[in-house]
């Protein structure tokens, strides 16, 4: 099974800027999810990745996986402060696919100062 | 139905107790999730099902946990003889094939 990585542990950005959380592994990543948590509430996802080099948008969220799909980045642009929250990113447990569940990083948490 | 649910979204248990947790998923979902979050650990694994079977079960933290899924549907999370440890977030997910999954709001176990 994979571990992950992410970085930074906590996040605090003045709205309106950009920021990147990272999520890394020692093994090769065979599907990379990333989800958002608001702070009691479940995860909400937010994107998968499966190809060395892909890179998904969605509204001002960026994910990229690299070549050698072993590091994942989240990319957020103009922060906004309903981009807080807790980012996890989680991996297919084995290389099967995502069917037999998901490993997941410890969470960035990311605050949006006004 | 709309999403996953869990019932209880908070339960107080003393000591040695045992303790049910419920997870409703998605209509139609064939795979249910089971997923623990503490502030220690993170987002922890427990067990999944294909339908009704659950092929790996080694993310159960000892014998004392259980869990069964009926009908394809509904899925208890049983605890046995509760300590503190098992104080967290007990999240619920399901998914269509593997593809992603949705998550339940949680049960929030306090055991004093």
């Amino acid at each position: 099974s994979q571990e992950l990585e992410q970085s930074p542990q906590s996040l605090i950005v003045q709205e309106g800027k950009n920021l990147t959380i990272n999520c890394t592994s020692s093994k090769t990543l065979y599907g990379l999810y990333w989800y958002k948590q608001k702070y009691g509430e479940g995860l909400i996802f937010l994107m998968m990745l499966q190809k060395g080099g892909e890179e998904k948008s969605h509204e001002k969220i960026t994910a990229k996986l690299d070549e050698k799909k072993q590091q994942s980045s989240l990319h957020i642009t103009a922060s906004q402060p309903s981009h807080a929250g807790i980012y996890l990113c989680g991996a297919e447990r084995y290389s099967g696919g995502g069917a037999d569940g998901l490993t997941f990083g410890k969470g960035t948490h990311l605050i949006i100062q006004p | 139905g709309a999403g996953v649910s869990q019932s209880p979204s908070n339960k107080v248990t003393e000591k040695g107790k045992d303790v049910e947790l419920r997870c409703d998923p998605i209509s139609g979902h064939t795979a249910l999730y089971w997923y623990r979050q503490s502030l220690g650990q993170g987002l922890e694994f427990l067990i999944y099902f294909q339908g009704n079977s659950a092929p790996d079960k080694s993310g159960l933290p000892s014998d004392r946990f259980s869990a069964e899924r009926t009908g394809g549907s509904v899925s208890t999370l049983t605890i046995q003889r509760t300590q503190q440890e098992d104080s967290a977030v007990y999240l619920c997910a399901s998914s269509l094939m593997g593809n992603e999954q949705y998550f339940g709001p949680g049960t929030r176990l306090t055991v004093t």
